[in-house]
């Protein structure tokens, strides 16, 4: 199957501050979701992006299908945005998650 | 949109019981549905497929008689824990896709089961 895996493992962020998380993918795709796990567990979709650039208010993403990777851009992080993101990779519907990258932002 | 529930959101069982949890897309039809489990401080790991009326492709290593999937409608999809041990003690969440040009899945709240 698919590997996924991303980077860093663990982040801590000072409120306001802005950070980057990578998701490395072996294999071509045409399906690529970036997720926030809240703490009741809760998946929220931040991006469908198999390729191309999206923005969301304070959130950003790349995806360089090409070059098998993906960024998740916070800015101006908010004690709220604590938790883990998942990268989700995948040809067609079948998703391959990575081990996640547990956030955490400090007032 | 894109709204998924699941019922229920935690259960607690004994040993040797069965357990059904459902799975609803609330605003569109789902072509697709997906069950995961989620140990603690782990990722989602892919149990089974579902389409609306045909059998479910489960996952190598998945036990097909134990972790029984049934999709009843576009709209609706069960997983039952049959005979559940407390192995079986996980966080299971589903997901579904609905029709269209993208292959985006939205997913439930989750539901915790704890076999005792």
């Amino acid at each position: 199957g698919i590997q996924v895996e991303q980077s860093p493992p663990d982040l801590i962020l000072q409120e306001g501050a802005n950070s980057t998380l990578r998701c490395n993918f072996s294999d071509s795709v045409n399906n690529l979701q970036w997720f926030h796990q809240n703490p009741w567990g809760q998946l929220i979709n931040l991006f469908y992006i198999p390729s191309g650039t999206k923005q969301n208010g304070r959130l950003s993403a790349t995806t360089v299908a090409t070059e098998r990777y993906s960024l998740l851009y916070i800015s101006s992080s908010q004690t709220t945005d604590s938790g883990v993101y998942f990268c989700a990779v995948g040809v067609d519907y079948k998703l391959s998650f990575g081990a996640g990258t547990t956030v955490t932002v400090r007032a | 949109g894109a709204v998924v529930s699941q019922h229920p959101s935690r259960v607690i069982c004994k040993s040797g019981t069965s357990v059904k949890i459902e799975c609803r897309s609330l605003d569109f039809q789902a072509t697709t549905m997906f069950w995961y489990r989620q140990f603690p401080k782990q990722s989602l790991m892919l149990m089974a497929t579902s389409n609306e009326g045909s059998k479910a492709t489960y996952e190598q290593g998945v036990e097909k008689d134990k972790f029984l999937i049934n999709h009843a409608s576009l709209t609706l999809s069960t997983l039952t824990v049959t005979s559940a041990h407390p192995e079986d003690s996980s966080f299971y969440i589903c997901s579904a896709s609905r029709r269209g040009t993208s292959y985006e899945q939205y997913f439930g709240p989750g539901t915790r089961l704890t076999v005792t």
